[in-house]
């Protein structure tokens, strides 16, 4: 399978963990985005990056919030001292280079994130 | 500001088509894009229009006025498996930006 994957698929967490998630991207595309999900709503975007620098971060990206994508290839999102707000769907997408042919998002099956 | 509507949710009959409205106003525009959701489920990609005019694909169409602001996802022969919900994303400008996603029209095949 080569399109983007996404680990876990679902998290339960205690109010005041802190959770990790992975994202594994489409192997030759060098744009990852995260966005959030939550229900009845369209995905918001979150951050992204482009080979390993982060180049912008939403506001909805709080200071507990942090992102990282050290070599390039995959990314973690990390949120510290989780509240129940963060509760929802992390989806992370990727994106092939610049000039390529079909130049859209291509969506991991998400990580639902549930927050007690 | 960014603005995308779409109706909230729609019906329609097995067999027939329906076609799902987005309306929006960015600051921008470098391309409309049509996804479709099942629930629990990521969005996956239907159609992208970047030029006025029709892209057709099988039984999903798409169609794109960019002096309107407007775009329409037709799904045509409509199947049980239909059954999902539809987002309209624009990317506001050529570069690196994320798409800004409309909240979804969660359309119901019904028998």
């Amino acid at each position: 399978d080569t399109g983007v994957s996404q680990d876990p698929r679902h998290k339960i967490t205690k109010r005041g963990q802190n959770v990790t998630f992975r994202c594994d991207p489409i192997s030759e595309h060098n744009r990852l985005y995260w966005y959030r999900q939550t229900l009845g709503q369209g995905p918001e975007f979150l951050t992204y990056f482009q080979n390993e620098a982060q180049l912008e971060k939403s506001r909805l990206l709080s200071d507990r919030f942090s992102a990282e994508r050290p070599k390039g290839s995959f990314s973690t999102l990390e949120i510290q001292r989780t509240e129940q707000g963060d509760s929802a769907m992390y989806l992370c997408a990727s994106r092939p280079r610049q000039g390529a042919v079909t130049d859209t998002q291509y969506f991991g099956p998400g990580t639902r994130l549930t927050v007690l | 500001g960014q603005n995308i509507d779409q109706p909230t949710e729609m019906t329609a009959t097995e067999g027939a088509i329906v076609q799902i409205n987005c309306t929006y106003q960015t600051s921008g525009f470098n391309g409309l894009f049509w996804y479709q959701q099942h629930a629990g489920e990521a969005p996956t990609f239907l159609s992208y229009n970047v030029l006025d005019g029709l892209e057709e694909k099988g039984r999903f169409s798409s169609f794109l006025s960019r002096s309107k602001g407007y775009s329409y996802l037709l799904l045509k022969e409509l199947q049980m498996k239909d059954s999902a919900s539809y987002l309209c994303a624009v990317r506001d400008d050529s570069g690196n930006t994320p798409l800004v996603f409309g909240k979804g029209t969660r359309l119901s095949v019904i028998a």
